[in-house]
C-alpha cells in the first residue's frame, strides 16, 4: 500500500511569489490535514479538507489556502511568500471520521522562502 | 498555542538506558497519542491511549496517562541508536484534529 506522497519534495520561492503544494493521500483516506512545521514552533494545524470541503482551518491568514480534489488528493496555495512562511510542511490523511484516531504523514514539503 | 507540551525538550542518553519523555495538556481529551519524527521527515504513529485507559505497552514503549494531573509520559526501554529522533505528543481537541507540542528530541549514542 503506497503511503501519503507529496511533492516537490524542496521548493525554493523569493518573497512575494506563490507556493503550491501537492499531496496524495493513502487510497482510501477521504481526509487530508496540512501541518506547518517551522524551526522551533512544533507542528501547527493549518487546514482539514474532507471529501472535497474544508472542514477547518487554523490560525492562519487568508493568503494559505487549498482545495481537495475528487480524487482526493490536496493541494496547499500560499500566496504573498513571506520569510517567515520558509517551514516544513507535512500532508496527513486518515479514513473519514479517524482523523482523532491516528493520522499518516507523508514526508513534507520543504519550502524555503528568500 | 499547543495544547501538548513535551518536557525536556532534548535528551541525550547512552544505548541501552531507558528514556522518558513526559507531556503535558490543558484540555479534557478523548486520547493522546505519541508520534516520532526522524530528521525533519513525515511523522509516524507509535502508540494511542485513551482518556479511560491509565498504561499501555507496546514492544519497547510504555505509556502512561494521568488525567487528573493532565499528563502522559512515554518510556522507551533498552534505547538503540536507531530509536534517536524527535517525540510528539498530540491529542484530540481544537480545530476538530490532532494538536500536537513541540516535541522532545531523543539523542542515543552508540
Amino acid at each position: 500500500e503506497a503511503g501519503v506522497t507529496q511533492s516537490p519534495t524542496h521548493l525554493i520561492k523569493t518573497r512575494g511569489q506563490q507556493a503550491t503544494l501537492r499531496c496524495s493521500p493513502i487510497s482510501g483516506h477521504t481526509s487530508v490535514y496540512w501541518y506547518q512545521q517551522a524551526l522551533g514552533l512544533g507542528l501547527q494545524f493549518l487546514l482539514w479538507y474532507d471529501e472535497g470541503e474544508e472542514r477547518n482551518r487554523g490560525n492562519f491568514p487568508p493568503r494559505f489556502s487549498g482545495r481537495q480534489f475528487p480524487n482526493y488528493s490536496s493541494e496547499l496555495n500560499v500566496n504573498a511568500l513571506e520569510l517567515e512562511d520558509s517551514a516544513l510542511y507535512l500532508c496527513a490523511s486518515s479514513r473519514r471520521g479517524t482523523g482523532y484516531e491516528k493520522l499518516f504523514f507523508g514526508s513534507g514539503t520543504q519550502l524555503s522562502v528568500l | 498555542s499547543q495544547q501538548g507540551e513535551e518536557d525536556p525538550q532534548a535528551l541525550s542518553i547512552q544505548e541501552g538506558e531507558n528514556a522518558t519523555m513526559n507531556c503535558s495538556y490543558k484540555t479534557s481529551i478523548n486520547n493522546l497519542q505519541w508520534y516520532r519524527q526522524n530528521s525533519g521527515r513525515g511523522l509516524v504513529h507509535l502508540i494511542l491511549i485513551r482518556s479511560n485507559e491509565r498504561e499501555k505497552h507496546s514492544g519497547r514503549l510504555r505509556v502512561t496517562l494521568d488525567t487528573s494531573k493532565k499528563s502522559s509520559s512515554l518510556l522507551i526501554t533498552a534505547s538503540r541508536a536507531a530509536d534517536t529522533a524527535s517525540y510528539f505528543c498530540a491529542t484530540d481537541g481544537r480545530y476538530s484534529t490532532l494538536t500536537f507540542g513541540k516535541g522532545t528530541m531523543l539523542l542515543v549514542s552508540p
